[in-house]
């Protein structure tokens, strides 16, 4: 079974203040993404990686920076947190089967800036 | 650019009957994948089930399957005899095949709300 965890689970943080959310996947994936869910939009991609040292931008990137040191790990990076960017966090990985792969999700982590 | 609707934002059927949930997509690719995966109530999302664009017939796994149209460029997800806890939200999503420049990209969309009772 894959196994994506994600953390903190919830945070709170300031306006204006740094907030780092962390992923660790257990199961040799090569690509690793992160979603941000707001009621009614669903799940929109900040941004994704397919392979250590290197990210690429999704469809929000805007106020979000990633971080893949290693395979197994994934941050997105907030510098500057706005009221905005409350929301929920997921982060997923997958093998790479040319487009039919699954993605593997986290738990989430809930994000309020205030 | 790809993009994934679903205009369904909640649903309400009785137990053990059928529904249909409706997802339109648009894409410039010949080839892609077409998945719907499932949030529960905890927040846990799952895969359910996939479609590959060049495949006619229609994919089917457990309870689930799928009404591809390609013509329409929709995939409809069909839940056949529903329980209880087949009540969460189901988010149709689109990848574009390899040959595409945002191939690793998984698209979302909206998330249709389905609440079974009894």
């Amino acid at each position: 079974e894959a196994a994506v965890t994600q953390s903190p689970r919830s945070k709170v943080a300031v306006t204006g203040g740094k907030v780092t959310l962390s992923c660790h996947q257990t199961n040799n994936h090569d690509y690793m993404y992160w979603y941000r869910q707001d009621t009614g939009h669903g799940l929109r991609l900040i941004h994704y990686s397919y392979v250590a040292d290197s990210t690429e931008k999704g469809d929000i990137p805007d106020g979000y920076k990633a971080s893949r040191p290693s395979q197994e790990n994934f941050s997105l990076i907030l510098e500057l947190a706005s009221l905005s960017q409350t929301a929920v966090y997921f982060c997923a990985s997958s093998d790479d089967w040319g487009g039919a792969q699954t993605l593997y999700f986290g738990s989430g982590t809930r994000l309020t800036v205030l | 650019a790809q993009k994934v609707t679903q205009t369904q934002t909640s649903i309400s059927v009785m137990e053990k009957t059928t529904v249909t949930m409706d997802c339109v997509y648009e894409t410039q690719d010949s080839s892609y994948f077409l998945f719907w995966y499932k949030q529960t109530a905890s927040g846990e999302i799952v895969f359910l089930i996939r479609q590959d664009s060049y495949k006619k017939e229609n994919a089917t796994v457990g309870h689930y399957s799928l009404n591809f149209q390609k013509p329409k460029s929709s995939i409809g997800l069909i839940i056949t005899a529903t329980q209880i806890e087949d009540s969460a939200v189901y988010f149709c999503a689109m990848r574009e095949g390899w040959a595409s420049s945002s191939f690793s990209k998984l698209v979302f969309g909206q998330g249709t709300s389905l609440s079974v009772v009894p």
